[in-house]
C-alpha cells in the first residue's frame, strides 16, 4: 500500500482563502516533501521536512510534520487562481532504502 | 537553465511496437528515477539509478526495461507495449541522499505515451 495518503482529495476554494492539505503515512520517515503539479507537466518541488523539523516556510507556504501522529499538512495562504494544481507528498522510509513514495495527491482548485 | 529534459512530450505507439523514451540532465545529479503516472493517480517508481547501480522495483513489468549510458541520459524501453502501458511517464533527477534522506527530486516535463 501507498506510505503516503493525501486529503481531502479534491479541494476547491475562492481566490484570496487558505487551504489546507493533509498527509497520513504509515512508517518512519527520514523527511517528508511537497510537490505540486499542473495539469499534464511534471512535478515541481516546494519543500523538504527533515522528521527532526516541525515546521517550515516558504513564501506563502508552510509546513508542518508531527512524527508522533505521522502526518504533515501543507498550508497555502492568501490562494491564487494560479494555485489551481494537484498537490502530492512523498516520503521515504527509514532503512536506507531511499525509495520516494507519493501519496495520491489533493486537486485544488482556486476560483477567481 | 539546469533542467531534466525529456523527448518526446508525446508519444503515440501500437499495441506491441517497442518504443523508447529519452531523458537527459544538465544537473549532473548521480541519482536518476522513472515514474509511471496514470491519471488522477500518483506518480509510480518504476525504476532508480544510483550512478550506474541500477534498482528495479519489485513490481515492475519485465515489459519495462531502462538504460543510463552516463550520467547525463537514461532511457526507459518498452519491450512490447500493451493498452494498460498509456500513462505520462515522469523522469526525475536528485543527488545522492549520504544518509539523510531522500534529496529534492527535479522532474522533466514528461512524456505521454499514447497505446492505439
Amino acid at each position: 500500500s501507498q506510505q503516503g495518503e493525501e486529503d481531502p482529495q479534491a479541494l476547491s476554494i475562492q481566490e484570496g482563502e487558505n487551504a489546507t492539505m493533509n498527509c497520513s503515512y504509515k512508517t518512519s520517515i527520514n523527511n517528508l516533501q511537497w510537490y505540486r503539479q499542473n495539469s499534464g507537466r511534471g512535478l515541481v518541488h516546494l519543500i523538504l521536512i527533515r522528521s527532526n523539523e516541525r515546521e517550515k516556510h516558504s513564501g506563502r507556504l508552510r509546513v508542518t510534520l508531527d512524527t508522533s501522529k505521522k502526518s504533515s499538512s501543507l498550508l497555502i495562504t492568501a490562494s491564487r487562481a494560479a494555485d489551481t494544481a494537484s498537490y502530492f507528498c512523498a516520503t521515504d522510509a527509514t532503512g536506507g532504502s531511499y525509495i520516494p513514495t507519493f501519496g495520491r495527491g489533493t486537486s485544488l482548485i482556486v476560483h477567481p | 537553465d539546469a533542467m531534466v529534459i525529456q523527448n518526446p512530450r508525446y508519444q503515440v505507439t501500437q499495441f506491441g511496437k517497442p518504443v523508447t523514451l529519452s531523458c537527459s540532465q544538465t544537473l549532473n545529479h548521480n541519482v536518476m528515477y522513472w515514474y509511471q503516472q496514470k491519471s488522477s493517480q500518483a506518480p509510480k517508481l518504476l525504476f532508480h539509478y544510483y550512478d550506474k547501480d541500477f534498482n528495479n522495483e519489485a513490481d515492475t513489468p519485465d515489459n519495462f526495461q531502462s538504460r543510463r549510458p552516463n550520467t547525463s541520459f537514461c532511457f526507459l524501453d518498452i519491450r512490447s507495449p500493451g493498452l494498460g502501458d498509456a500513462a505520462m511517464y515522469l523522469c526525475a533527477t536528485s543527488r545522492h541522499p549520504q544518509g539523510q534522506g531522500l534529496n529534492e527530486q527535479f522532474f522533466g516535463p514528461g512524456t505521454r505515451l499514447t497505446v492505439l
